[in-house]
């Protein structure tokens, strides 16, 4: 099935640092969604951007829509314990029922 | 908590065998989608529902099928398991078809043996 490109696919960081990912896509969104996955659990939303170039902030996190509607990042200020997990970005086409997902980003954190 | 509730958690089946899944939707959510996601992977869409019509289907054979209730809970339902069918089943609610926006539950192991 379709998915996104997501790096990196794994991350190892001391507990303070920044963390930035991001995604890639050869067709374009009109929606970027990023979600968090905790082991036994589902994807819980972070963050949605709805148009290019948009940046939004959600406390520690900031995330933004690519100029070209075929990427997204998403960065993680002062890392803490709890932002373990796997984080997932997510497109939507205009009109399209599905999200298309990418392959997840496993955060590690060393305290 | 998104109030997205899946049934059972987990559960083991023999191939060949049949599965039923089952989600209830957040309140006010007329718009149901179903997800597998195998190990390592991220989600892969099935199928949507919406007030109890399918409005969308992925790449899945017609085995897969499901239903939507006028409560606007949903089954999904898997005949003749095959081993690759073992995965994380995970269902998402929306308030509305358009809405770019899905709540996931915590999802349904499914072992195929």
């Amino acid at each position: 099935g379709q998915q996104l490109n997501q790096s990196p696919q794994s991350m190892f960081i001391q507990e303070g640092e920044d963390v930035s990912m991001n995604c890639t896509s050869s067709s374009i969104f009109n929606t970027w969604l990023w979600y968090k996955q905790d082991p036994g659990e589902g994807p819980v939303l972070l963050i949605a951007l709805y148009k290019a170039g948009e940046l939004t902030s959600n406390g520690r996190l900031t995330a933004q829509f690519g100029i070209t509607r075929k990427d997204s990042f998403l960065n993680i200020s002062a890392s803490i314990p709890s932002d373990v997990g796997i984080y997932f970005c997510a497109g939507q086409a205009q009109g399209a029922q599905k999200l298309v997902f990418g392959q997840g980003t496993r955060l590690t954190i060393n305290p | 908590e998104t109030g997205v509730t899946q049934s059972p958690t987990h559960l083991i089946k023999t191939r060949g065998q049949q599965v039923t899944l089952r989600c209830s939707s957040q309140s006010g959510h007329n718009t149901v989608s179903w997800y597998q996601q195998a190990l390592g992977q991220g989600p892969q869409f099935i199928f949507q529902y919406y007030r109890e019509e399918e409005n969308g289907r992925g790449n899945f054979p017609p085995r897969f099928s499901g239903l939507q209730f006028p409560n606007y809970s949903s089954e999904l339902n898997v005949n003749a398991l095959e081993l690759d069918d073992s995965a994380l089943y995970l269902c998402a609610s929306s308030p509305g078809r358009t809405t770019n926006i899905q709540y996931f539950g915590a999802g349904t192991r499914l072992s195929v043996l």
